[in-house]
């Protein structure tokens, strides 16, 4: 059964703080990495994806994945309290877009 | 907004009782995921079609059944229902068989079974 643990939170953040967001998955073949971001009664969205050991920058988000560890992590720098969500990190099972997803963390951003 | 519609929005059913829900996808993309949402949890993968065929299957019995239709629309149909079915049923559409993890969620169909 590959798993993906995520700290359900919630994660309370100032305004303008780097909020981290941590996620560890069990398989230690899977390749592909991806966080979502959830509003409260919304679906879904991709905000990331990773593929390589190292980070990734978009914006004001960098992914950041470690495979020896079986570690994915989520830096958002300058919060916003738009960004308030669930952040859900997943895995593919296989090829072809199909994930596991983990619980979600919460954010909080405090203005 | 992804241009994925899924119908009913909300509906209540019964334990024991059926029900389809329908998605749709404005964008033509051929591949389609149904995952189910609990409460407090992340999606979980039920199936995948693509071409209208089954295209991988997750932890679900087999009262979970799908179908795709040639306008690459799909229908998710579960019988005999628990109360544990009670969940937000999220379509997924997305193109081809890639790796992307790019999927295009519709706003779900929230079921409560009683």
């Amino acid at each position: 059964q590959k798993e993906v643990e995520q700290n359900s939170g919630p994660l309370s953040v100032p305004e303008g703080a780097i909020a981290s967001l941590n996620c560890t998955y069990s398989d230690r073949g899977s390749q592909s990495f991806f966080w979502y971001r959830q509003y409260s009664g919304k679906s879904p969205e991709l905000i990331m994806f990773i593929y390589s050991n190292g980070d990734k920058e978009d914006g004001r988000f960098t992914a950041q994945l470690n495979k020896a560890s079986q570690y994915v992590s989520l830096l958002i720098r300058d919060s916003q309290p738009s960004d308030s969500a669930t952040y859900l990190c997943a895995v593919n099972i296989e090829y072809g877009n199909k994930l596991v997803f983990g619980a979600g963390t919460i954010l909080r951003v405090k203005s | 907004e992804t241009g994925v519609t899924q119908s009913p929005t909300h509906l209540i059913k019964t334990r024991g009782q059926q029900v389809t829900l329908r998605c749709s996808s404005q964008s033509g993309h051929n591949t389609v995921s149904w995952y189910q949402q609990a409460l407090g949890q992340g999606p979980q993968f039920i199936f995948q079609y693509y071409r209208e065929e089954e295209n991988g299957r997750g932890n679900f019995p087999p009262r979970f059944s799908g179908l795709q239709f040639p306008n690459y629309s799909s229908e998710l149909n579960v019988n005999a229902l628990e109360l544990d079915d009670s969940a937000l049923y999220l379509c997924a559409a997305s193109l081809g068989r890639g790796d992307t993890g790019e999927l295009f969620f519709g706003e779900g169909s929230r079921l409560t079974v009683l």
